[in-house]
């Protein structure tokens, strides 16, 4: 079984932290992906990567940056958090564009 | 660009039929992605389709119309356990995977 783990299930910052989401895959997976989940607009993709320091935007990725120096590992990173960061952020993996994701458990980060 | 409707939210009754609509708009198109979400959790995958048909999987099937730009996820034998959320997603020629909002799917007794 694939296995997508998040490093924190639930985190708390203050307005302007800098904050690391990681995401660790355990199967050689080519891509990998970074989510928001909100209450009425579901799933939006922030970045993903598809190799080793290859990175593009999704729809939502102002106010993020991400990381991936090694294939197994994908970070997502908040420069300066803001309140309206506060999310479930999810991590995704697949092999192509035709295997299906594979998600982590999710963190859920509350900004104050 | 990329546009997924799904209906927001759906009630059935156990032991019933229900069918969930996915309607998308796309300038590349792989495939689409239906997962399921129970509250809490992350999303599970449940079927793809890549050509036009209907894909069967025990209780649950999934049915693709390219042409239409239209899927639907069906589920028989309704369960208890069927409540959660049903997402459709759509994979295009550029690497991503773009989710609609989601249905959520309440199961009566």
């Amino acid at each position: 079984d694939v296995k997508v783990t998040q490093s924190s299930r639930y985190l708390v910052k203050r307005t302007g932290e800098k904050v690391f989401l990681e995401c660790v895959q355990d199967m050689d997976h080519e891509n990998m992906f970074w989510y928001r989940q909100d209450p009425g607009l579901g799933l939006r993709l922030i970045y993903f990567s598809y190799d080793v320091k290859m990175k593009e935007k999704g729809d939502i990725p102002e106010g993020y940056s991400v990381s991936r120096e090694k294939k197994e590992r994908f970070s997502l990173i908040l420069e300066s958090a803001s309140t309206n960061q506060t999310s479930m952020y999810l991590c995704a993996s697949r092999s192509d564009g035709d295997s299906p994701l594979h998600f982590g458990n999710g963190t859920r980060l509350t900004v104050t | 660009g990329q546009n997924i409707d799904q209906p927001t939210e759906m009630t059935a009754t156990e032991g019933a039929i229900v069918q969930i609509n996915c309607t998308y708009q796309t300038s590349g198109f792989n495939g689409l992605f239906w997962y399921q979400q129970h509250a809490g959790e992350a999303p599970t995958f449940l079927s793809y389709n890549v050509l036009d048909g209907l894909e069967e999987k025990g209780r649950f099937s999934s049915f693709l119309s390219r042409s239409k730009g239209y899927s639907y996820l069906l589920l028989k034998e309704l369960q208890m356990k069927d409540s959660a959320s049903y997402l459709c997603a759509l994979s295009g020629n550029t690497g991503k995977l773009i989710f609609g909002q989601g249905t959520t799917l309440q199961v009566k007794p």
